[in-house]
């Protein structure tokens, strides 16, 4: 069953714009995961963040949970073209157990 | 990251004809593998969890004699849908435990069925 939900669902920004995507969840967690998805491709781990983090950064990405509100947000900044895709978050339950359970997305369009 | 391929990329198929998808981890010992079912513009749907060696795990609702999954070796898993239809079409991705307590999952491709 779908764990979390992401919004925006789609979000349109220009190039060199930061992009905020966000993510609930329900239940208790022991790591939160984001993923990107090209059209029609599988998918690609982005970053993971462990209950007893905050925030996580990697690249252009910065990744911030707060298990108290159960939500997560991905920031992307500056913003390339190439970063054109879908923004799935994903949460683990059980660690170690591997199963993760993914919200709906959010579709992110970066025009040049 | 582990490199999971699958086999084929896209497949169209009869209504009633059975359809085998391949899922290959090429440079890492998968104990255990995941499918996925996908609808346009949604979300990914677990649909069982597929364990080398022994029978897979099946999410509720999906129909363990119509969705075959056999993992008879470490880098090897398959689903076969058995007398597919219409319903069925889907983007069926695998994707490969990262094992040995860690909870990242590494993905293939990803496969287009279209059941006419």
């Amino acid at each position: 069953s779908q764990q979390g939900e992401e919004d925006p669902q789609a979000l349109s920004i220009q190039e060199g714009e930061n992009a905020t995507m966000n993510c609930s969840y329900k239940t208790s967690i022991n790591n939160l995961q984001w993923y990107r998805q090209n059209s029609g491709r599988g998918l690609v781990h982005l970053i993971l963040i462990r209950s007893n983090e905050r925030e996580k950064h990697s690249g252009r990405l910065r990744v911030t949970l707060d298990t108290s509100k159960k939500s997560s947000s991905l920031l992307i900044t500056a913003s390339r073209a190439a970063d054109t895709a879908s923004y799935f978050c994903a949460t683990v339950r059980t660690p170690g157990y591997s199963t993760l359970t993914f919200g709906k997305g959010t579709m992110l369009l970066v025009s040049p | 990251g582990a490199v999971v391929s699958q086999h084929p990329s896209w497949v169209i198929c009869k209504s009633g004809t059975s359809v085998k998808i391949e899922c290959r981890s090429l440079d890492f010992q998968a104990t255990t593998m995941f499918w996925y079912r996908q609808f346009p513009k949604q979300s990914l749907m677990l649909m069982a969890t597929s364990n080398e060696g022994s029978k897979a795990t099946y999410e509720q609702g999906v129909e363990k004699d119509k969705f075959l999954i056999n993992h008879a070796s470490l880098t090897l898993s398959t689903l076969t849908v058995t007398s597919a239809h219409p319903e069925d079409s889907s983007f069926y991705i695998c994707s490969v435990g990262e094992g040995a307590g860690g909870d990242t999952q590494y993905f293939g491709p990803g496969t287009r069925l279209t059941v006419l």
